[in-house]
C-alpha cells in the first residue's frame, strides 16, 4: 500500500510570507500527526488530528495551525514565517493514536524561510 | 518535566562491531511508553519498536535487541554486527498516556564504516 505522502518535498519562502503543507496519510489511517524538525532543537511534536479533531498540541505559537479533511489528508499551515521556522516537517500516520500502535512517517518538507 | 537522553550525539564503529546506544528518560509517571525510530538519509522517521512501562522484558528482532531496565530509567538499543545499511539517525521517544505528546531524544548519528 502507498505509503504517506507529503508534499511539496521542498519549499522556500520569504519572511511574512504564510505556508501550506500537505500531509496523505496511508489509506485508512485516521491519525496524522506534525513534527518539526531543526538541528537546534530536534524533532517537537506540533499537533495531532484524529477525526477531523485537533486532539493534541505542542507548544508551538498560534502562527501553526493545521487540519484534517473528511479523507484524513492534513493540512498545516504558518503564517507570518520567520527565519527559525526553516526546518524538516514531518508528517505521521497511524490508525490510531501514536501511542498505541506504529506512526508510519513521510519523508517530509524541508522549508527553507530567507 | 518529562525528558528523553540520548548522551551520544554521534557514534562511528567499523562493519560487524557491535554498538549499543544510550537512552535514558525521565518522569514521574508510572504509566508511559517508549519507542525507537530510525531516520536514514531520506528524511522518513522508520518505527522499530513501542514498549509500555508495563513491560520490562528485553526485547530481540534479528540484529537488534532493547534492554528496558526501569530501575535506571533507561532504554538502551543494541545492534550485533553493524552494516553499513545501519548508518542513520536513532531516535528515542517517550509519550506519557495521560498527555500524549510525544518526547524526541536528540538523536544518535550513527555511522558504520565499511
Amino acid at each position: 500500500k502507498a505509503g504517506v505522502t507529503q508534499t511539496p518535498r521542498y519549499l522556500i519562502k520569504t519572511r511574512g510570507q504564510q505556508v501550506t503543507l500537505s500531509c496523505s496519510p496511508i489509506s485508512g489511517h485516521r491519525s496524522v500527526s506534525w513534527y518539526q524538525q531543526t538541528p537546534g532543537q530536534g524533532l517537537q511534536f506540533l499537533f495531532e488530528y484524529f477525526s477531523e479533531t485537533q486532539r493534541n498540541k505542542g507548544n508551538f505559537p498560534g502562527r501553526f495551525s493545521g487540519r484534517q479533511f473528511s479523507n484524513s489528508r492534513s493540512e498545516m499551515n504558518v503564517s507570518t514565517l520567520e527565519l527559525g521556522d526553516s526546518a524538516l516537517y514531518l508528517c505521521a500516520s497511524s490508525l490510531v493514536q501514536g501511542r498505541y500502535t506504529e506512526a508510519f512517517f513521510g519523508q517530509g518538507t524541508r522549508l527553507t524561510v530567507v | 518535566a518529562q525528558k528523553v537522553t540520548q548522551a551520544q550525539t554521534e557514534i562511528s564503529v567499523v562493519e560487524k562491531e557491535d554498538v549499543t546506544l544510550d537512552c535514558v528518560y525521565e518522569t514521574r509517571d508510572t504509566t508511559y511508553y517508549l519507542f525507537w525510530y530510525k531516520q536514514p538519509p531520506s528524511g522518513e522517521l522508520v518505527f522499530l519498536i513501542r514498549r509500555n512501562s508495563f513491560d520490562e522484558q528485553n526485547e530481540i528482532s534479528g540484529r537488534y535487541s532493547w534492554n528496558f531496565q526501569k530501575s535506571t530509567s533507561s532504554f538502551n538499543f543494541t545492534i550485533t554486527a553493524s552494516q553499513v545499511v545501519d548508518s542513520a539517525v536513532y531516535f528515542c521517544a517517550l509519550i506519557l498516556n495521560r498527555d500524549d505528546k510525544i518526547i524526541f531524544g536528540k538523536g544518535t548519528r550513527l555511522h558504520i564504516l565499511p
